[in-house]
Formats: structure tokens, C-alpha cells, sequence
């Protein structure tokens, strides 16, 4: 059984550039959260989808926008990216089904440097 | 405000050294804490997840216990391959069940 896969593991970029990153959710999962983990801190919650659609938002600004497709996988896209961005990008699925008390797996996550 | 606090940023013992990290937090109600534990470069594992206080639960050689105000991982002989960071979550009562609260981690280091 897969567990959280998300892809590329490792990008560099540089300020200005926009970047999309992926995620698929472990099997029998139906929803997905982002959450961004810079050095030394814990992970800050970005949004979450299900059934296509952001369900609730952390405070990030409207450069990071994101997307759910019919196979429940995603992406999260950050445009304008600023040096301040730099951080383990981290995707978490769960089941709608488990609510209220969401046990979350995080996949590997993926390393965004902004140079 | 929710807010997690967790202490102490750092801790170092010799392997076989019992100890406890500390993880207090503020909610408007709590729906669930959670403890993960991650290694560098890796995302957070999943360990466990307190509903109520009093509750305990037990994996190895972690025993998470959980009050009103605090939770706690007592770890029980340690060995090197507990090196980690231990991160608490908490879930709020109030609002969306997505979101979750973090702390910034307890990063344990065992000596062999």
C-alpha cells in the first residue's frame, strides 16, 4: 500500500518564479492538506481539498493557490516566490470518512530553495 | 488565539536515560493532540493521537498521557535510534476539523 507520494523532491528557484508542486494521496484517501515547515519550526497549514475545492486556508497570501483533481490528487503553486518562501513543503491525506478526529500521513515532502 | 508550546526546544541524554518532553497548549476546545515524529529531511510519522483527558497510549518505548492543559511523551530507556524531532499537534474543537496546529519540536538527541 503507497503511502503519501509527492514530487520533485528537491527545486531550486529564484525570486520571481513561479512553481507547482504534486502530491498523491495514500490509497483510500479523499483529502489533502498542504502545509509549509521552515528550518527549525513546525509545519504551518497552508489549505485543504476535498472534492476539488479549498475547504479552509491557513494565512498565506494569494500567491499560493492550489488544486485537487478527480483521483484526489494535487498540487500547490506559489507564484511571485520571494527568498522568504524557501521551506519543506509537506502534503498530508486523510479520510473524509475519519472525521472528526483526522489522523493525518504526511508524504517525504518536498525542499523549495528560492535563491 | 490556539497555540501549541513545546518544551524543550532541545534535549540530549545518554542512551538508557529516561525523560519527558513537555507539550502545552491552548484551544477553544480540543477535538485531539497528536504526536509525530520526523526525521530531518523527512515528514512527521504519525505516533499517536489523545482524545480525552487522562488517556494514555503506549508504542515501544513512548508513553504519551494527556491533561487539560499539557501533554506529555515520556520516553523510557532510549536508544540511539530515537533520535528525531517529536512535534505535538493539536486539533481545535472549534472551526473546520482540517486545521491543525503545530508546535516547533522537541529535538531529541541520544547518546550511545
Amino acid at each position: 500500500d503507497a503511502g503519501v507520494t509527492q514530487s520533485p523532491t528537491h527545486l531550486i528557484k529564484t525570486r520571481g518564479q513561479q512553481v507547482t508542486l504534486r502530491c498523491s494521496p495514500k490509497s483510500g484517501h479523499d483529502t489533502v492538506s498542504w502545509y509549509q515547515q521552515a528550518l527549525g519550526q513546525g509545519p504551518q497549514f497552508i489549505f485543504q481539498y476535498y472534492e476539488e475545492e479549498e475547504r479552509q486556508r491557513g494565512n498565506f497570501p494569494d500567491r499560493f493557490s492550489g488544486h485537487q483533481f478527480p483521483n484526489y490528487s494535487s498540487e500547490l503553486n506559489v507564484n511571485a516566490l520571494l527568498l522568504g518562501d524557501s521551506a519543506l513543503y509537506l502534503c498530508a491525506s486523510t479520510s473524509r470518512g475519519a472525521l472528526p478526529y483526522n489522523e493525518q500521513f504526511f508524504g517525504p515532502g518536498t525542499r523549495l530553495t528560492v535563491l | 488565539e490556539d497555540q501549541v508550546t513545546q518544551s524543550p526546544e532541545a534535549l540530549r541524554l545518554q542512551e538508557g536515560e529516561s525523560s519527558s518532553l513537555n507539550c502545552s497548549y491552548t484551544v477553544s476546545g480540543l477535538r485531539g493532540l497528536f504526536w509525530y515524529r520526523q526525521d530531518p529531511g523527512k515528514g512527521p510519522e504519525f505516533l499517536f493521537t489523545l482524545y480525552s483527558a487522562g488517556e494514555e497510549k503506549e508504542k515501544e518505548r513512548l508513553k504519551a498521557t494527556l491533561t487539560k492543559k499539557e501533554s506529555f511523551l515520556h520516553i523510557t530507556a532510549p536508544k540511539p535510534e530515537d533520535s528525531a524531532t517529536y512535534l505535538c499537534a493539536v486539533q481545535p474543537q472549534k472551526g473546520s476539523a482540517s486545521k491543525i496546529i503545530f508546535g516547533s519540536g522537541t529535538r531529541l538527541s541520544i547518546r550511545p
